[in-house]
């Protein structure tokens, strides 16, 4: 069972132009979170999505950022007009489902980190 | 909403005794705590969770404790070896709904000396 999929593992932009990641989750998981990491500090939630469902985007600038997770394919964290402080690691989880509605582990990807020139 | 505050941020042990790192939470609703190890340049590893039914949860040489009156967690590393360095996140979430985003501490940078 492949593990959370996070591609590209760096990406480097200059400033304005637009950056893409991508999440394939875990086989079987249908919950994608994408958090933050700045240098030597903690995760920070930025959006929880569901199959064609944002669930929770309150960790999200509400500018220049936006996410989804369409029916078919991989959930994408798009960030627009890129600026030196969208410098980070974004990493993106995944868990299942389950009907106890139970937290459930949330398994990470190797994340992507992104560098504004 | 809810804060995680961790304790210590940097901690050094010699190899073979014993680690212990604290985490406070501020919402009394949250009622699941997992452990992360971070190695450097790599991905957060889930290590151990507990949930808030349980006070205190073992995986071979790693513990967890969980007090809900005082809203602390903490995890305890015995018999620690030079692999143990990296470093550790606790995190905190609810239940159900839009609730089970993660709230994580700062992060506590363990170094086992050999």
């Amino acid at each position: 069972n492949a593990g959370v999929m996070q591609n590209p593992r760096h990406l480097v932009r200059r400033r304005g132009q637009e950056a893409r990641l991508r999440c394939s989750p875990m086989k079987g998981h249908s919950h994608v979170y994408w958090y933050r990491q700045l240098p030597e500090e903690g995760l920070k939630f930025m959006v929880y999505l569901q199959k064609e469902n944002i669930i929770d985007e309150s960790g999200m600038p509400k500018e220049r950022f936006s996410a989804e997770f369409p029916k078919e394919g991989p959930s994408i964290l798009r960030i627009q007009q890129v600026v030196r402080g969208d410098s980070a690691a974004y990493f993106c989880a995944s868990s299942p489902f389950l009907r106890t509605g139970n937290n459930q582990p949330q398994h990470f990807g190797d994340g992507t980190r992104l560098s504004i020139l | 909403g809810e804060n995680v505050e961790q304790h210590p941020s940097t901690l050094s042990v010699q190899e073979g005794d014993s680690a212990v790192i604290k985490c406070t939470y501020s919402d009394s609703a949250s009622n699941y705590f997992p452990w992360y190890k971070q190695e450097l340049g790599k991905r957060p590893q889930l290590i151990i969770d507990i949930r808030s039914n349980v006070g205190e949860k073992k995986d071979q040489r790693i513990a967890v404790t969980l007090n809900k009156t005082a809203k602390h967690f903490s995890l305890h590393i015995t018999e620690t070896q030079p692999e143990d360095s990296a470093v550790y996140f606790c995190a905190a979430s609810r239940r159900g709904g839009s609730n089970y985003k993660l709230t994580f501490g700062k992060g506590t940078l363990l170094t086992v000396n050999p």
